[in-house]
């Protein structure tokens, strides 16, 4: 399986600001997703991170409130912008690897826990 | 609307047996996946279904029949490093490969 790792672990911030964080995997995956999960809840997809071409965001998510790259086929960044108390999640990525189109799994990184004051 | 239901809380004895329930409806469907999430910890994937039947892993197993948009996950022989929450997961039929997750099960395991 993919070894994913997050940059940061955790922050402390003040809103108004933003912070970008970074994800990096071991191998080249063509599918990577950031999602959020909220205290206690469950997680929620936030878009798909497309090589090459602009994010894919769910309802209710927008590219100019949390901007997302995608330079090659193991890196992405994903940037809190303008954050607010209510952005305090964990943000973890996750990749997509297919074993012979048998077991389809997503692997997801340690996450990053934010905290904006 | 895409909805996953599982029960919120599970609780159960070490060495028991516990089936957690995953009811789903969404739009499409290409297999249902479990994710084993402890406190602090991120999810880690223990099975996928994509067709009917039982699937088996050392103590979990996963089960799912597609005409009833129903699967359960079976953990057998608890130990105390099973308490943790559960989550099931739908990947769309949309080759989008993305999850839409459940509610999430904890369980606790009692000694």
């Amino acid at each position: 399986s993919a070894v994913i790792s997050q940059k940061p672990s955790r922050d402390i911030c003040q809103r108004g600001t933003s912070l970008t964080i970074q994800c990096q995997v071991d191998s080249q995956v063509t599918m990577m997703f950031w999602y959020r999960q909220q205290p206690g809840q469950s997680l929620t997809l936030i878009a798909t991170a497309n090589q090459g071409s602009e994010a894919t965001y769910e309802s209710g998510f927008v590219i100019d409130k949390f901007p997302i790259s995608r330079p090659n086929l193991t890196f992405s960044t994903l940037t809190v912008s303008n954050m607010s108390p209510e952005d305090s999640s964990i943000y973890l990525c996750s990749v997509f690897q297919s074993d012979r189109g048998t077991k389809e799994t997503q692997y997801f990184g340690p996450g990053t826990r934010l905290l904006v004051l | 609307g895409q909805s996953l239901e599982q029960p919120s809380e599970v609780t159960a004895v070490e060495g028991a047996i516990v089936q957690i329930n995953c009811t789903y409806q969404t739009s499409g469907f290409y297999g249902l996946s479990w994710y084993q999430q402890h406190d602090g910890g991120a999810p880690t994937f223990l099975s996928y279904n994509a067709l009917d039947g039982l699937e088996e892993t050392g103590r979990f197993s996963s089960f799912l029949s597609r005409s009833d948009s129903y699967g359960y996950l079976l953990l057998q022989e608890l130990q105390m490093k099973d308490s943790a929450s559960y989550f099931c997961a739908v990947t769309g039929g949309d080759s989008s490969y993305k999850l839409i997750f459940g509610s999430g099960t904890r369980l606790l395991v009692r000694p």
